[in-house]
């Protein structure tokens, strides 16, 4: 199916463990993004990619690490996950910088 | 980076038209500016974006300023699935502003 998809929808996971959280488009899209959306506010940029192999820093980014071996994957690995971690996390992806962004449905992602 | 302002929060009755403000003083020449809205417990999804002259699409309309420091996004007709939080994002190729970056955004309340 054509669109952007995530997984997992939902995971938990203790304090200290590596995630990775997958996000893959099927568009060939050249723009990628990760945001993290705390309980109650509004999404902060992570990541972002403007095409394979070139990655780059958002408003938030410590903690995270992505990358970007292939077009149509953006994976975000929690190297060592915190409780503030604790978030809903969306993933994006655009064909340029002037069309409109399509998102997944969302990653909430709990560390106890 | 380009900043926007916007009401933290609007209301409107079902089937009134409704005007929704941001202020981007700061934008570039070259900044279009994008709009997306997020509904409760979905991801964000885009609205319409430009340049400079008004634009219209099926779900809504966006007049923009001469001097384009500010903008308004124009739903027709608001129905209760219209409730969400609406984002106004300068975007332009290349810069701080082609990571699309979210700010507070302006939560709409839609009354039957």
């Amino acid at each position: 199916d054509a669109g952007i998809t995530q997984s997992p929808r939902y995971k938990i996971t203790e304090t200290g463990r590596q995630v990775t959280l997958m996000c893959h488009q099927t568009w060939s899209h050249s723009y990628m993004f990760w945001y993290r959306q705390d309980l109650g506010h509004g999404l902060r940029l992570i990541y972002y990619s403007a095409a394979a192999d070139i990655t780059d820093k958002g408003e938030v980014p410590d903690g995270y690490v992505v990358s970007r071996s292939k077009t149509e994957n953006f994976p975000l690995t929690l190297e060592s996950a915190t409780r503030s971690q604790t978030s809903v996390y969306f993933c994006a992806s655009r064909a340029h910088t002037n069309t409109e962004a399509f998102f997944g449905q969302g990653t909430r992602l709990t560390v106890v | 980076d380009a900043k926007t302002t916007q009401p933290n929060s609007m209301e409107s009755n079902e089937e009134e038209p409704v005007h929704l403000p941001c202020n981007h003083s700061t934008i570039s020449g070259t900044d279009y500016i994008h709009w997306y809205r997020q509904l409760p417990s979905q991801g964000p999804e885009y609205v319409i974006h430009g340049l400079t002259s008004n634009v219209n699409n099926r779900m809504a309309s966006l007049a923009i300023a001469e001097d384009r420091k500010s903008s308004t996004l124009i739903l027709h007709r608001a129905t209760l699935r219209d409730a969400a939080v609406y984002y106004c994002i300068p975007s332009n190729y290349g810069g701080a502003t082609n990571k699309l970056i979210f700010g507070t955004g302006t939560l709409l309340a839609v009354q039957p």
